[in-house]
Order: C-alpha cells, then structure tokens, then sequence
C-alpha cells in the first residue's frame, strides 16, 4: 500500500484566501483524522471520522476550518478565509478498528506545510 | 483536556550511549503508542502496547506499558545517528467502547552526536 498520500506537500498562501487541503486514506481502514503541528501548541487533533461521517471536530479550531469525507478514498480540510496564524503542518492520518478488539494504530501522511503570509 | 506529560524534552547524547524517555498522566490510558517524527515527515509508529505490563521490543527499542496505566517509557540502546528525531508518546482513553482518538505527549528531541 502506498500509505496516506496528502496534497499539497507545502502551500503558501496570502491571508484571506481559501485553503483546501487534501488526503487519501490508506484501503480498508474505517478511520480518518486531521491533525495541526505547531511549535507552541505540539500536535492537536482537529477532527476525525468514521466510515466517512465526522465523530468529533472538538478540535476545529474556528468556523473558518471545516472537513469533509465524501467517501471512504478522500478527504478535505478547508480554511476560509485563511490567517497568518493558522501557518503550520497539517496532518492526515487514518486507522483500522477490528469489532472486538481496540487497534489504536494510526499512520500519518507526510503532512502539508501551511504558510499564510 | 487530558494531558501527557513527556520527558525529557531533549537529548544529546554520543552513538553507542542508550536513551530512555517516559510519559505520564494523572488519567488511565487504554493504549499506548510510540512514534517517532523525522524532519519533514509524519510521525511513524515504533511500537504499540495494548496491555497493563506489557513490555515490548523493536530491535534495539524496548517500550512498556504502565502496571497503573498512567505510564509508559520507551528505551532505545546502542543509539546511532539515525536515531535523531523527535520522539512522541501518545496514547487512547476507553470510553467503554472502542474509541481511535490519540492524545499526544510534547515529544522528546534526540540528538545524537557521531
């Protein structure tokens, strides 16, 4: 399997402007979570989903970030309108859950480099 | 929020030296996880423990399970360059149902010197 793939590797982008980000889960797995790495705040869950609907987006920072899962092959984070302060990495990462049994096991994507100017 | 405290925060250390780094919580973690971030990339999975006690090894890493739950440690021996990365714990709190979310440690910083 290839892994989670995510597009763009880097985006720089001036404020105000829309940012879509994209990812692909790996085959077969149930679960899917969008995280943001930032020096100050770490890793922080934003939102994740199962079997394509969102479970908890506790972590969307503001009506600005939203997530879709249109199927079970792709997802998309958007900002709108983008700040200077949303600059960070941006990571996919996807999981398989066995009924009966807790796998816990997340793979990340390489992540996009967010710069808002 | 739940919280994993993670030490140390870094480490320069010379090749051939071992390393041990831990986390802890003051809440009972169901799962714990290992992974490690090189520059640039995603964090990648070292090891997964699923058990209270429960001691696994990778090669030359070792990482177990807290008997109370609410720890974990990760030892890596004979350390080489390659070992540089920032290492993250992380683990999951069971809700009486099976549950993916992840709450991450502050990561360990690893330098290692040739």
């Amino acid at each position: 399997d290839a892994g989670v793939i995510q597009s763009p590797r880097h985006e720089v982008t001036e404020m105000g402007q829309e940012v879509t980000l994209r990812c692909k889960p790996i085959s077969g797995h149930d679960y899917l979570f969008w995280y943001r790495q930032t020096m100050m705040r770490g890793l922080e869950l934003l939102i994740y989903f199962n079997n394509n609907v969102p479970i908890d987006d506790s972590g969307m920072p503001e009506d600005r970030f939203s997530a879709k899962m249109p199927n079970a092959s792709f997802s998309t984070l958007k900002i709108q309108p983008s700040e200077p302060r949303d600059s960070a990495v941006y990571f996919c990462a996807s999981s398989l859950v066995y009924w009966g049994s807790s796998t816990d096991t997340q793979y990340f994507g390489p992540g996009t480099r967010l710069t808002v100017l | 929020g739940q919280q994993l405290n993670q030490s140390p925060q870094s480490m320069f250390i010379q090749e051939g030296e071992d390393v041990s780094m831990n986390c802890t919580s003051s809440s009972i973690f169901n799962t714990w996880l290992w992974y490690k971030q090189d520059p640039g990339e995603g964090p990648v999975l070292l090891i997964a423990l699923y058990k209270a006690g429960e001691l696994t090894s990778n090669g030359r890493l070792t990482a177990q399970f807290g008997i109370t739950r609410k720890d974990s440690f990760l030892n890596i021996s004979a350390s080489i360059p390659s070992d540089v990365g920032i290492y993250f714990c992380a683990g999951t709190l069971y809700y009486g149902g099976a549950t993916n979310k992840l709450i991450f440690g502050t990561g360990t910083l690893l330098a290692v010197q040739p």
